[in-house]
């Protein structure tokens, strides 16, 4: 049973407008969440985190939103551009290790 | 060289072959991980090192035999495979294992099972 979920398997937003990627999870014990983005022919690359202490966590265009209580959090990216299509991994962690469970990832095009 | 490598970077391989994936970072980290993604799933974890030190080993058949010699490198040694086996084997690393720590990855090998 997969314990963090990215529903939609891609999203197409018009470059200059706001991306909002979302990702559900299960396990009520994750505390502390990762978004990965991964280009074709490269591995993923580190984008942005957030601990469940925290409800937000900003990072220029990229801001991460939390909601414990509905098991859910978000990846906003505004203004979109053209370079940020790519496929966007949510993944979570539990305890102080880095054992990180992954979503399936969902592609964002943006367009020009 | 930056980052982190992996070589090959496609491998096709008989049901009855011996090979081995290779992944080596030049960052100085002393964690190192094995990912396998295949088609329609999501990333999964093999196998976690630390100093050497083999940390996790998430329930991965024998027939996936991952080792490090050094912080700097770690293999994966592959025999008698199936063609569900085939997918995209993913090197990571990180300075260390706090789940703080970010994880650098590699650009994959690209497995086929024959």
């Amino acid at each position: 049973d997969q314990q963090v979920k990215q529903n939609s398997p891609s999203l197409s937003v018009q470059e200059g407008r706001i991306s909002i990627l979302n990702c559900d999870y299960t396990n009520s014990m994750f505390d502390y969440f990762l978004w990965y983005k991964k280009y074709p022919a490269e591995g993923p690359t580190f984008l942005i985190s957030i601990s469940s202490i925290k409800d937000k966590n900003e990072d220029g265009r990229f801001t991460v939103f939390l909601n414990k209580s509905a098991k859910h959090l978000s990846l906003h990216i505004v203004p979109s551009q053209p370079g940020d299509s790519a496929v966007y991994f949510c993944a979570a962690t539990t305890g102080a290790n880095s054992k990180l469970t992954f979503g399936k990832g969902i592609t964002l095009s943006v367009r020009p | 060289e930056t980052g982190v490598t992996q070589t090959p970077r496609h491998l096709v391989m008989g049901m009855t072959n011996k090979k081995s994936l290779k992944c080596e970072q030049h960052l100085g980290h002393n964690a190192m991980y094995w990912y396998k993604q295949s088609a329609k799933k999501p990333l999964e974890l093999m196998f976690v090192y630390s100093l050497e030190e083999r940390v996790e080993n998430n329930s991965v058949p024998s027939r996936f035999s991952p080792e490090c010699p050094n912080s700097s490198h770690l293999f994966l040694h592959l025999h008698t495979l199936q063609p569900e086996d085939s997918a995209l084997y993913l090197c990571a690393s990180s300075q260390d294992i706090r789940r703080t720590d970010t994880q650098y990855f590699g650009p994959g090998t690209r497995l086929t099972v024959l």
